[in-house]
């Protein structure tokens, strides 16, 4: 089965403008998260999704905005770009909420640099 | 509010010498602990989680993690090192599985021959 899929894989983007990064559970999940990590730190908890909802929202300006699809893909935006939002972004996937045996799976990020 | 505390950003050792690698942690109700892996350009791998149960807790790649709640620690550990567990590792926590993890900045580690 395929891990969780994240694109693009690179991303370079000027200050101000909006940036859609996305992201595919593993199948059969339905629970999607987004981290934030800066170079040199741990990841940034975003927003979590679950069943298209909403379940969880970290400290980040209203800049950043998220949805899940009917078929649990997500995307996350980031409008007005800022040189400080270069950074790694992480999308996990887990079967349910809730679940103490349950595992949050990472896909491989997306890296945007902001000039 | 939870946190975590990784104690050392770099970690050196040789190959064929005991890893340990140090973590605190803090929450005000019973935690879920996590410990991920991070090769260069790659996301994060699980190598181990304490939910309930045993204390010590067996993951991949011969690493072993002990819950110690006196201690609020949750460090990983590995008998013997190999050139191929050189990465960057972090801890995390969570106050219950389907929650948001809360990671430390994260412990390289550098194996050397």
């Amino acid at each position: 089965d395929a891990g969780v899929t994240q694109s693009p894989t690179h991303l370079i983007k000027t200050r101000g403008q909006q940036v859609t990064l996305r992201c595919s559970p593993i199948s059969g999940h339905k629970s999607v998260s987004w981290y934030q990590q800066v170079l040199g730190q741990g990841p940034q908890f975003i927003f979590q999704y679950y069943e298209k909802e909403e379940r969880g929202r970290g400290n980040f300006p209203d800049r950043f905005s998220a949805r899940q699809f009917p078929n649990y893909s997500s995307e996350l935006n980031v409008n007005a770009l800022l040189l400080g939002d270069s950074a790694l972004y992480l999308c996990a996937s887990r079967s349910a909420q809730g679940d103490p045996t349950d595992t949050q799976y990472f896909g491989p990020g997306t890296r945007l640099t902001v000039l | 509010a939870q946190s975590v505390t990784q104690l050392g950003s770099h970690v050196s050792v040789s190959e064929g010498a005991l890893v340990l690698l140090r973590c605190n942690y803090s929450s005000s109700v019973p935690p879920y602990l996590f410990w991920y892996v991070q090769y260069p350009n790659q996301g994060l791998q699980l190598l181990l989680k304490y939910t309930t149960g045993a204390t010590l807790v067996k993951g991949i790649n011969g690493f072993e993690a002990e819950f110690k709640k006196s201690e609020t620690s949750f460090h990983l550990t590995k008998p013997s090192a190999h050139m191929s567990d050189a990465a960057e590792y972090f801890c995390a926590v969570s106050a219950w599985a389907g929650t948001a993890l809360i990671f430390g900045k994260g412990t390289t580690l550098s194996v050397s021959s």
